[in-house]
């Protein structure tokens, strides 16, 4: 596809469930990002995948959450034994190598998370 | 660590009017700067950027912002709004390199209510 996309587009879980959250990056984007948008907190980073480089986790808010990204290309990310408070919508971008000539992360259009 | 405070939770105009959304980031080291804009059920998508030369940069859509170094501001402004610009507007930095090369901090985000 043209852009970044994710799915599932809406989750509702219950708490205590696990989920999983993926994002498809566009073609040839060697960065991919994972950011939530909440009400009470805005928008926060969360993960960061650069080429082979290891990932910035800096951001993951427990170690419920966990990502991974297979070949370079597809993530995941995994909340286990999800809170309310994980409630959300998660976002997630790329950007191709930095380059210093354009710099855009492209975002998807976020998977809204709903525990229940 | 970097941080962004957007002064401004919600802005209404009328259409035509001039506008101006607020933007002040905290940093113990030079960031690039952006910009992104949030229609009303839609993704996140870059308006702007600052990385470098020019400090007052624009975007095709009659959107300008100029970076003052001293002031720390980044402020976001256009001479005539129209409906269409209505959306919620999001001022981010990003280091220019490191290990967290890439990593957007946002403020709360700032929203642009045009009215007829």
């Amino acid at each position: 596809g043209a852009g970044v996309s994710q799915s599932p587009s809406n989750k509702v879980t219950e708490k205590g469930k696990d989920v999983e959250l993926r994002c498809d990056p566009i073609s040839g984007h060697t960065a991919l990002y994972w950011y939530r948008q909440s009400l009470g907190q805005g928008l926060e980073f969360l993960i960061y995948f650069q080429g082979n480089s290891a990932p910035d986790k800096s951001g993951l808010p427990s170690d419920r959450f966990s990502a991974e990204r297979t070949g370079g290309s597809v993530s995941t990310l995994t909340i286990q034994r999800t809170q309310q408070e994980d409630s959300a919508v998660y976002l997630c971008a790329s950007s191709r190598k930095l380059d210093g000539a354009s710099y855009e992360q492209y975002f998807g259009p976020g998977t809204r998370l709903t525990v229940t | 660590a970097q941080s962004v405070t957007q002064l401004d939770s919600q802005v209404p105009v009328f259409e035509e009017a001039p506008v101006e959304l607020r933007c002040n980031y905290s940093s113990s080291v030079s960031v690039y700067l952006f910009w992104y804009v949030q229609y009303p059920n839609q993704g996140l998508q870059l308006l702007l950027k600052y990385l470098s030369g020019s400090t007052l940069v624009e975007s095709i859509n009659g959107f300008e912002a100029e970076f003052n170094k001293s002031q720390t501001s980044f402020h976001l402004r256009k001479p005539s709004v129209h409906i269409s610009d209505t959306a919620e507007y999001f001022c981010a930095v990003s280091p220019p390199g490191g290990t967290s090369y890439g990593k957007l901090t946002f403020g709360q985000g700032t929203i642009l209510t045009v009215h007829p």
